[in-house]
């Protein structure tokens, strides 16, 4: 089944404690992405990349960072994570560099810090 | 700046009734743009998708249409179900400063129908 897999689906952590959120896809993506949820804020880009070795800052990068080794992992990690970092987040996929192809989301982790 | 809103905030209708949810966009210069469907605490379902040179997209009970010019795009429901409970968001893709390929978000019209 096609997909786009996230660990772990839910984390309770406390300030400092680095952790990093994984995401998978199975359908040869190239294009790769990191959202995160807020309430009255809407879906929010935080990094995303082109390719393997290929990554940028989407609108709110600080305090993340990616890393993209192989084509179908593109892990998010939070060196030294904050309270305002708890949120949801979603990582999605889509085809190509071609910008017209259709998004796909993972499942979403839910991420609280204390 | 691209923004993206959705009107109305909320909405709430009984079973069988056909709706419209509106969808705006303040920069015309877009590749596409996606319907998405978001149940509670749960992850973002692609709907449709309508690419800039297309007017309309249809899948079962849903259509969605474009009008890239006036910057708006509605999905339209028919005979809704207690089922199509859910939030819908509205996704805007383009080239915008340096984040290619980010998507814009709505902030979601939330749909109930009554049983």
């Amino acid at each position: 089944e096609a997909q786009v897999t996230q660990n772990p689906r839910y984390l309770i952590t406390v300030t400092g404690k680095k952790l990093t959120v994984t995401c998978s896809q199975n359908m040869n993506h190239e294009y790769m992405s990191w959202y995160r949820q807020d309430p009255g804020l809407g879906l929010r880009q935080i990094y995303y990349s082109m390719n393997v070795e290929v990554t940028d800052k989407g609108d709110v990068p600080e305090g993340y960072k990616v890393s993209r080794k192989e084509k179908r992992n593109f892990p998010l990690i939070l060196e030294s994570p904050s309270p305002n970092q708890t949120s949801l987040y979603f990582c999605a996929s889509s085809l190509t560099l071609t910008l017209s192809y259709e998004q796909y989301f993972g499942p979403g982790t839910r991420l609280t810090v204390t | 700046k691209q923004e993206v809103t959705q009107i109305p905030a909320a909405l709430s209708v009984p079973e069988g009734e056909n709706l419209v949810l509106n969808c705006s966009f303040t920069d015309s210069a877009i590749y596409n743009l996606q319907w998405f469907r978001q149940d509670p605490g749960k992850g973002l379902t692609s709907l449709l998708l309508i690419q800039s040179s297309q007017r309309e997209q249809t899948s079962g009970r849903l259509n969605a249409s474009l009008d890239k010019s006036s910057g708006r795009s509605t999905l339209y429901i028919a005979a809704s179900q207690p089922g199509d409970s859910a939030t819908y968001l509205c996704a805007v893709r383009g080239n915008y400063g340096g984040s290619q390929g980010n998507l814009i978000f709505g902030k979601g019209t939330k749909l109930s129908v009554k049983p």
